[in-house]
């Protein structure tokens, strides 16, 4: 079965600092890999993905995330924290068009000025 | 493109009684969506499966006949929360996939905020 672990349920970071949120999976098969955004009270956003080919993964607001087969991770990063990326972040996995995403715990990023 | 609606997006209902919630697809044709639930400071929980033309699939210990489902047409799906109570109370998002799209990825809508006095 697959799963998705995010390590750190809540990360605190310096404006203009570097932003890691972690994010391990665990799957039989290749799979797809998301990351979303969700604001309060509001629905998810697609940050970015990785189905194949280009490991390194650029999304939108300056995020990025590589996946690392060998680590079976899909950390995801940004050089420079803006006080509009507070929000929570969701990594989730897929492995074919049938099946649901399933989604890990989720990271609450803070942006401090 | 890929857009997903939600109505309505906040409702209070007296304990007891039932409400439904819509999910649309605005731009595509979806012959699946996803109903999720999410608490406070918690993850999404995928909820049910919903099938346009037939019945929904339900996560275990999800009550079926507490959270209908019906996927009507290729744009719409309802859950509707039978004499509701105040557990029930949560965020609902549904979600959808684009068919053929082969990248997997789930468009979700904006979220209903459901409160049960």
């Amino acid at each position: 079965a697959q799963s998705v672990t995010q390590l750190g349920s809540h990360v605190s970071v310096s404006e203009g600092a570097l932003v890691l949120l972690r994010c391990n999976y665990s799957s039989s098969v290749p799979p797809y890999l998301f990351w979303y955004v969700q604001y309060p009270n509001q629905g998810l956003q697609l940050l970015l993905k990785y189905t194949t080919g280009a490991t390194l993964v650029k999304g939108i607001n300056g995020f990025e995330a590589e996946f690392k087969k060998s680590e079976t991770s899909f950390h995801l990063t940004k050089p420079s924290a803006h006080m509009s990326d507070a929000a929570e972040y969701f990594c989730a996995v897929s492995l074919s068009g049938n099946t649901p995403l399933v989604f890990g715990k989720g990271t609450r990023l803070s942006v401090i000025a | 493109g890929a857009v997903v609606s939600q109505h309505p997006s906040w409702v209070i209902c007296k304990s007891g009684t039932s409400v439904k919630i819509e999910c649309r697809s605005l731009d595509f044709q979806a012959t699946t969506m996803f109903w999720y639930r999410q608490f406070p400071k918690q993850s999404l929980m995928l909820m049910a499966t919903s099938n346009e033309g037939s019945k929904a699939t339900y996560e275990q210990g999800v009550e079926k006949d507490k959270f209908l489902i019906n996927h009507a047409s290729l744009t719409l799906s309802t859950l509707t929360v039978t004499s509701a109570h105040p557990e029930d109370s949560s965020f609902y998002i549904c979600s959808a996939r684009v068919p053929g799209q082969t990248t997997y990825e789930q468009y979700f809508g904006p979220g209903t905020r459901l409160t049960v006095t």
